[in-house]
């Protein structure tokens, strides 16, 4: 079945550091790939997606290119804020066969002024 | 994009009562998702609730636990009954889109129960 991989947590950066967080996917296909990201008391909300190989997708600085020979996925930010602090989700989408989609377990990143 | 509302926002229970959370949604959707997100971890999956048929529960999770209803398609409530410490947790609810490319989460209900 599907399942995504996230690297362990919690992330602890200073401000304008460089942002990694690994994922990797096991999925039947070319799944779209997804970073949810939930802030502090709020629900999750999708950050960026890629939906074919070699993609990229961006948003709000954040970036990630889906890379179907190492079926991962990695978010990466150039310079973080302290407004980045938030817990972020990899995942893949609905699946029909399994009836549901599929999350990482999520990174807590804290930046630090 | 769909934007959703669920009441309480948070709540503080007694042991053995029950709570029932709404999920409004601002369009029609087909499919609906409850989630558990305890602290520090990922979601799990409870139940998905298409309008019109039963919930379908995942493992671990029954229907006198966690009953659901959906009377139309942009309204569910999830009611957790009997409760106990260990249902102090972070409840959401999720839609999907037609094309299941991407998923939509309310703020999410803050219960604890002592």
């Amino acid at each position: 079945g599907n399942s995504v991989t996230q690297m362990e947590g919690p992330v602890t950066l200073s401000e304008e550091a460089f942002l990694t967080i690994n994922c990797t996917y096991t999925a039947t296909g070319y799944p779209s790939l997804f970073w949810y990201v939930q802030y502090p008391g709020e629900g999750l909300q999708l950050l960026l997606k890629a939906t074919k190989a070699d993609d990229k997708g961006s948003n709000k600085g954040f970036e990630a290119t889906y890379r179907k020979e190492t079926t991962s996925f990695h978010l990466e930010k150039g310079s973080v804020q302290v407004s980045d602090s938030a817990v972020y989700f990899c995942a893949l989408p609905y699946n029909t066969n399994a009836g549901k989609s599929t999350f990482g377990d999520g990174t807590t990143l804290t930046v630090k002024p | 994009s769909a934007v959703i509302s669920q009441k309480p926002s948070r709540d503080i229970c007694q042991r053995g009562t029950s709570l029932t959370i709404q999920c409004q949604v601002d369009s029609q959707v087909t499919m609906m998702f409850w989630y558990r997100q305890q602290p520090g971890q990922s979601l799990t999956l409870i139940a998905t609730a298409n309008q019109g048929s039963e919930a379908t529960y995942e493992s671990g999770f029954v229907i006198d636990k966690f009953p659901i209803s959906r009377p139309n398609l942009t309204f569910s409530t999830l009611t957790v009954s009997n409760m106990s410490p260990e249902d102090s947790s972070i409840y959401l609810c999720s839609v999907a889109d037609l094309s299941y490319n991407e998923q939509f989460f309310g703020p999410g209900t803050r219960l604890t129960v002592l």
